[in-house]
């Protein structure tokens, strides 16, 4: 089973824009982190985020975390050709250390 | 910088034949996942080890999938038999962390993974 979705399933932008996506996920968590998929390939780590934090920023790369709402934000600013991806969202749940995935978001940027 | 080592990267089988996949982990590693993802959608856990003991194979369908890693370093994932709906890209992943103790709050890094077609 799936404990995050993210949303939208895809997007398009221009070169150059910021691209958002979002994670809602339904237990309380330990902490929430974003993996990067090139087409065919594994997965790369991007960013971590605890339950205790609310905001992280690591280069053109922002997420906030809103527990309340059990969700999170991905945002890539001035996105590049390269961005071009599928974005998960992953979380462990608290009292478990097992990670789950999102569904995904696939990011296409256009040159 | 260490990576994950799968293999193979891609492999065909017809429906009914055994099937196996290796993963070498990142050095040190004690923590390593095997997941399954199906085109189009994200990573599904299939077992979880730490060092050479399983912790979770709730996922794993234990009648024709079999995992191990007798020595907690690499790991086999076998499938027998194959059916058509296993075709999907089967990922390795491993997460430091102290043997014999479970992290949960480090990253995980993952292999390129093998792609299987099953016809």
């Amino acid at each position: 089973s799936q404990q995050g979705e993210e949303d939208p399933q895809a997007l398009s932008i221009q070169e150059g824009e910021n691209a958002t996506m979002n994670c809602s996920y339904k237990t309380s968590i330990n902490n929430l982190q974003w993996y990067r998929q090139n087409s065919g390939r594994g997965l790369v780590h991007l960013i971590l985020i605890r339950s205790n934090e609310r905001e992280k920023h690591s280069g053109r790369l922002r997420v906030t975390l809103d527990t309340s709402k059990k969700s999170s934000s991905l945002l890539i600013t001035a996105s590049r050709a390269a961005d071009t991806a599928s974005y998960f969202c992953a979380t462990t749940r608290s009292g478990t250390y097992k990670y789950i995935f999102g569904t995904g978001t696939r990011l296409k940027v256009l040159a | 910088e260490a990576e994950v080592a799968q293999s193979p990267r891609y492999k065909i089988t017809e429906k009914s034949q055994a099937v196996a996949f290796w993963c070498d982990p990142i050095s040190g590693h004690a923590t390593l996942y095997w997941y399954r993802q199906i085109l189009g959608q994200g990573p599904e856990l299939l077992v979880q080890f730490q060092d050479e003991s399983v912790v979770d194979d709730s996922q794993l369908p234990k009648d024709r999938f079999s995992a191990e890693r007798l020595k907690g370093v690499d790991s086999t994932l076998k499938i027998q038999p194959a059916e058509l709906g296993d075709s999907a890209m089967y990922l390795c992943a491993s997460e430091s962390g102290t043997s014999g103790r479970i992290s949960g709050a480090n990253v995980l890094t993952f292999g390129a993974g093998s792609r299987l077609t099953v016809l």
